[in-house]
C-alpha cells in the first residue's frame, strides 16, 4: 500500500529557530500533499495544499510567512515553522494523494513539535 | 463556511455494533470519507462515499445519503483493537482538500 513517512517524528526546539519537517511519499508520486495541524484532543485543521511546482495555498488565518511549504518533487513536501514559538507546539501530518485512488489520503506518522 | 457534526464520544462492548453519525454543511461536496486515528498516531483511512448508498468493507460500513447531508459509519463485531477516534471529513473542492469533524471517542469495554 502507499506509505508516507515524516522526519522528524519528534522535535524540541528553543523559542526563535526554525524548524523544518519532511513528508515523503515513499512507493508512489504525490500530486498533492496537505499539511495539517492537531492539538490534543481536537480534530486535524488544514493549513495548506501543496502541489508539486507551484506556490501552497494556505487557508485563511495560517501565516504563510511563518509556515513555509516546499514542494519541490512529486515525493517530497517540506514545512518550515520559523521562529517557533511555544504556541506553534503542536502535532503536524502531511497526507498525500496520488494520481491512482485519488479518493483516498494518506497520512503520514506525524511530527510532534515542542518549543520551549 | 463549512460544518461537520459528529458525537463527541460513544461507548460500546466488544460483539455490539455500533453507529457513528455525521451531519454536514459544506459549500461544495464531493465526497464523504472516514479515518480512524489511535492515541498518538497519525489518521488512517476507512472509506469514502461519493454516491448515496452504503460502502461496506469488512466490519467496517459506511452510508451517505446526500439529499440529506448525513452520513454514518457502522463498526460491526467490535473488538477492543477498535477504540480509536473517528473522523469524518467531507471533500469540498476538486482540489481534494477535506474539512475534518471534531472527531468521535469510541472506546469499547470487555
Amino acid at each position: 500500500g502507499a506509505v508516507v513517512s515524516q522526519h522528524p517524528s519528534w522535535v524540541i526546539c528553543k523559542s526563535g529557530t526554525s524548524v523544518k519537517i519532511e513528508c515523503r511519499s515513499l512507493d508512489f508520486q504525490a500530486t498533492t500533499m496537505f499539511w495539517y495541524r492537531q492539538f490534543p484532543k481536537q480534530s486535524l485543521m488544514l493549513m495548506a495544499t501543496s502541489n508539486e511546482g507551484s506556490k501552497a495555498t494556505y487557508e485563511q488565518g495560517v501565516e504563510k510567512d511563518k509556515f513555509l511549504i516546499n514542494h519541490a518533487s512529486l515525493t517530497l513536501s517540506t514545512l518550515t515553522v520559523t521562529s517557533a514559538h511555544p504556541e506553534d507546539s503542536s502535532f503536524y501530518i502531511c497526507s498525500a494523494k496520488g494520481l491512482e485512488n485519488y479518493n483516498e489520503q494518506f497520512f503520514g506518522p506525524g511530527t510532534r513539535l515542542t518549543v520551549l | 463556511g463549512q460544518s461537520l457534526e459528529q458525537p463527541s464520544e460513544v461507548t460500546a462492548v466488544e460483539g455490539a455494533i455500533v453507529q457513528i453519525n455525521c451531519t454536514y454543511q459544506t459549500s461544495g461536496f464531493y465526497g464523504l470519507s472516514w479515518y480512524q486515528q489511535h492515541d498518538g498516531g497519525a489518521p488512517t483511512f476507512l472509506s469514502y462515499n461519493a454516491l448515496d448508498g452504503l460502502e461496506e468493507t469488512g466490519r467496517f460500513s459506511s452510508f451517505l445519503s446526500r439529499s440529506d447531508s448525513y452520513g454514518y459509519l457502522l463498526l460491526q463485531e467490535l473488538q477492543m483493537k477498535d477504540s480509536a477516534s473517528y473522523f469524518c471529513a467531507v471533500e469540498n473542492t476538486n482540489a481534494g482538500k477535506s474539512t475534518f469533524g471534531d472527531g468521535t471517542t469510541l472506546t469499547v469495554k470487555p
